[in-house]
């Protein structure tokens, strides 16, 4: 399977716990985004990498919310403190970099995250 | 705010029927759109995109309507199959935002026998 991958694909914690979740987008593609998807909602932005290179984040990302993609692969994203409101699915997505910005994404089967 | 809208957030129709899903856009400057069919416990899947100098594209079952001047697109699919049942979420893009999608609500499309 070459698709997008995400692990775990769910997780249960308590308030005030840290969390992180990992994304492997495919191989030969060099951008990544994290979005989060709440219940009867579409997807949100939450931030994009170019290769390792955290190029764009939204507002919806607090100071609790914290991505990397170290080596240009895989991603986590982390959560900590987290809070009820942070129940979501958060969705990892990846593109290659083409002419345009607008090449199709690509998304992964998501982290379904409970807090407690 | 809320730039991408769906406005009907269920649409049931009969297998072999056409389904007609609706999305409403308030940004001006989107000029590339898309269309994702969501599964229940699996991501969103590509369905179908438009860019904002065309205003129709076909793929098989499905074609994508784009107006303008309305700022509203449209997924019609024909004949609808009982494995179209999903959620169909509308996304549009602004090709200079590295291709950061804004997403309507979603439909819920139920094809019956």
């Amino acid at each position: 399977d070459t698709g997008v991958s995400q692990d775990p694909r769910h997780k249960i914690t308590k308030r005030g716990q840290n969390v992180t979740f990992r994304c492997d987008p495919i191989s030969e593609h060099n951008r990544l985004y994290w979005y989060r998807q709440t219940l009867g909602q579409g997807p949100e932005f939450l931030t994009y990498f170019q290769n390792e290179a955290q190029l764009e984040k939204s507002r919806l990302l607090s100071d609790r919310f914290s991505a990397e993609r170290p080596k240009g692969s895989f991603s986590t994203l982390e959560i900590q403190r987290t809070e009820q409101g942070d129940s979501a699915m958060y969705l990892c997505a990846s593109t290659s970099q083409g002419l345009i910005a607008t090449d199709t994404q690509y998304f992964g089967p998501g982290t379904r995250l409970t807090v407690l | 705010d809320q730039q991408v809208k769906q406005n009907s957030p269920s649409l049931s129709v009969q297998e072999g029927r056409i389904s007609i899903l609706n999305c409403d856009y308030t940004n001006s400057m989107f000029d590339y759109f898309l269309w994702y069919k969501k599964y229940p416990a699996e991501g969103p899947t590509f369905l179908i995109s438009i860019s904002s100098i065309k205003d129709k594209n076909e793929d098989g079952r499905f074609t994508v309507f784009l107006n303008k001047s309305a700022k509203h697109l449209s997924l019609h699919i024909v004949p609808s199959q009982p494995g179209d049942s999903a959620v169909y979420f509308c996304a549009a893009s602004l090709t200079d935002s590295w291709g950061k999608l804004q997403f309507g609500a979603g439909t819920q499309v139920v094809v019956t026998p």
